[in-house]
C-alpha cells in the first residue's frame, strides 16, 4: 500500500463539463505529479507541483490545471471535457522535486469516462 | 526527443520459465531509467531503477535489469516466473520537463501459463 489516495475512483461526465480529481500524497512527500493513462497506453505526464507551484508540464492544453495545497494534497481540474479525455488519471507523490531524487509512489487512479 | 519503446505488446511465459522484457530509450544525456508494474485495478509499483553505477540493477520480487548504453536498452529479466507476475509492465525514463517527471513506454502485458 503506497499511501497515495485518489478520489473519486470512477466517474462519468458529458462532453463540455468540468471535472475535479483529488489526491492525498504519501505522508512527508512534498511533490505531486499527475499522469493520464488512456486505454492500452502508458501513463503520460501532465504536470508536477512542488511547494504549491507548478514546476513542470507535459504536452497538455491549458484546460488541464491543478492545485497543490499547504498539506501537499492536490487537485487536477479539467475544463471543457472532450471524449479523448476518457482515461485513468494517476497521481504520484515523491519526497523531492529534483531529478533523481527517488521513487514516485502512485495512487490507484481515478477512471474518467466522458460521454 | 525523449522516448521509450517497448517492442513487445504481449508476452506469454510458462510458469517457472525465464522472462525478458525489452525496453529501448532515447535520451540525450545520462538517463534515469525505471521499470514499473501495474496489476489490474492497481496503481503503478516501482520494480527497480537505474541512476548510475553498476549497470546490473536488482529490484523487488526477484527482478533485475541491465543498462546497456551502447544499445540504449534497459531490459527487465526474471529467472523463474510465478503466476502472480502476470501484469502490465512499463519501462520509463526520467523526463526533462520536470524533476521527477517520467516518460513511459506503452507497456508489455505478461501472461503466465501453467
Amino acid at each position: 500500500e503506497t499511501g497515495v489516495t485518489q478520489s473519486p475512483t470512477h466517474l462519468i461526465k458529458t462532453r463540455g463539463q468540468q471535472v475535479t480529481l483529488r489526491c492525498s500524497s504519501q505522508s512527508g512527500h512534498n511533490t505531486v505529479s499527475w499522469y493520464q493513462q488512456a486505454l492500452g497506453q502508458g501513463p503520460q505526464f501532465i504536470f508536477q507541483y512542488y511547494r504549491e507551484e507548478e514546476n513542470g508540464r507535459g504536452n497538455f492544453p491549458p484546460r488541464f490545471s491543478g492545485l497543490q495545497f499547504p498539506n501537499y494534497s492536490s487537485e487536477l481540474n479539467v475544463n471543457a471535457l472532450e471524449l479523448d479525455d476518457s482515461a485513468l488519471y494517476l497521481c504520484a507523490s515523491s519526497l523531492g522535486a529534483a531529478r533523481g531524487t527517488g521513487e514516485l509512489f502512485f495512487g490507484e487512479g481515478s477512471r474518467l469516462t466522458v460521454l | 526527443a525523449q522516448s521509450v519503446t517497448q517492442p513487445d505488446i504481449h508476452i506469454t511465459v510458462s510458469e517457472g520459465a525465464s522472462l525478458e522484457l525489452r525496453c529501448n530509450y532515447s535520451y540525450g544525456a545520462t538517463p534515469y531509467l525505471f521499470w514499473y508494474v501495474q496489476s489490474p485495478g492497481q496503481g503503478l509499483q516501482l520494480l527497480l531503477k537505474y541512476f548510475s553505477g553498476d549497470t546490473l540493477v536488482q529490484g523487488i520480487k526477484g527482478f533485475e535489469a541491465e543498462f546497456k548504453r551502447s544499445q540504449s536498452s534497459f531490459n527487465l529479466r526474471k529467472p523463474s516466473v510465478h503466476w502472480s507476475d502476470a501484469a502490465e509492465y512499463f519501462c520509463a525514463v526520467g523526463a526533462s520537463q520536470a524533476g521527477t517527471a517520467l516518460i513511459f513506454g506503452k507497456g508489455t502485458t505478461l501472461s503466465v501459463s501453467s
